[in-house]
């Protein structure tokens, strides 16, 4: 595998669920991001780890949990969410100290 | 309040002309800027960006303009070819404490017609 790589690429879960999405870089990189994409608005940034360590936390609901165990994985832990919840939610990765991120697949998220 | 916008959510151009794809900001402390391109299904793919201290940079048929005074940047794609058909993200950066933060505007659908 090459790149950014996401799974699920799908997942419809209930408000009650608990459910985990899975970001994997294989670049080297040394910083990973969650973003979240809803429709008509622009990609809004949830988090962001360097060198493993959470830097960015952009006022997210506590219902969503990062969690980054090394600097090729990065996972993001969704408990109780809302419909509104519903988003494609985007990883990425970057070097620590460069400017291009690079994008998954994304994984589309349907709360019902 | 949106701090980077593209006020176009489409465009439709003929294949062989040139797109141009708008985008403006609002924040004097962004210093670095980027257009994504992104397929359906597919997460966005970096495409060309431009430093605060340049006013124009090229990459084959893309070319990316900045105009700080303005606050206004743009994306040139010449000759258009029917693979451009894409979304168009602009993004802007500041350098925060080593990380940088992308903020994004909302995505200009180009259709590129043959």
């Amino acid at each position: 595998e090459t790149g950014v790589t996401q799974t699920p690429r799908h997942l419809v879960m209930g408000m009650t669920n608990k459910k985990s999405l899975k970001c994997e870089q294989h670049l080297g990189h040394n910083a990973m991001y969650w973003y979240k994409q809803s429709a008509k608005k622009p990609l809004e940034l949830m988090f962001v780890y360097s060198l493993e360590e959470r830097v960015e936390n952009n006022s997210v609901p506590s219902r969503f949990s990062p969690e980054c165990p090394n600097s090729s994985h990065l996972f993001l832990h969704l408990h109780t969410l809302q419909p509104e919840d519903s988003a494609l939610y985007l990883c990425a990765s970057s070097h620590r100290q460069g400017y291009e991120q690079y994008f998954g697949p994304g994984t589309r998220l349907t709360v019902t | 309040d949106q701090q980077v916008k593209q006020n176009s959510p489409s465009l439709s151009v003929q294949e062989g002309r040139i797109s141009i794809l708008n985008c403006d900001y609002t924040n004097s402390m962004f210093d670095y800027f980027l257009w994504y391109k992104k397929y359906p299904a597919e997460g966005p793919t970096f495409l060309i960006s431009i430093s605060s201290i340049k006013d124009k940079n090229e990459d084959g048929r893309f070319t990316v303009f900045l105009n700080k005074s303005a606050k206004h940047l743009s994306l040139h794609i010449v000759p258009s070819q029917p693979g451009d058909s894409a979304v168009y993200f602009c993004a802007a950066s500041e350098k925060a404490g080593g990380n940088e933060k992308l903020t994004f505007g909302t995505g200009t659908r180009l259709t590129i017609i043959p």
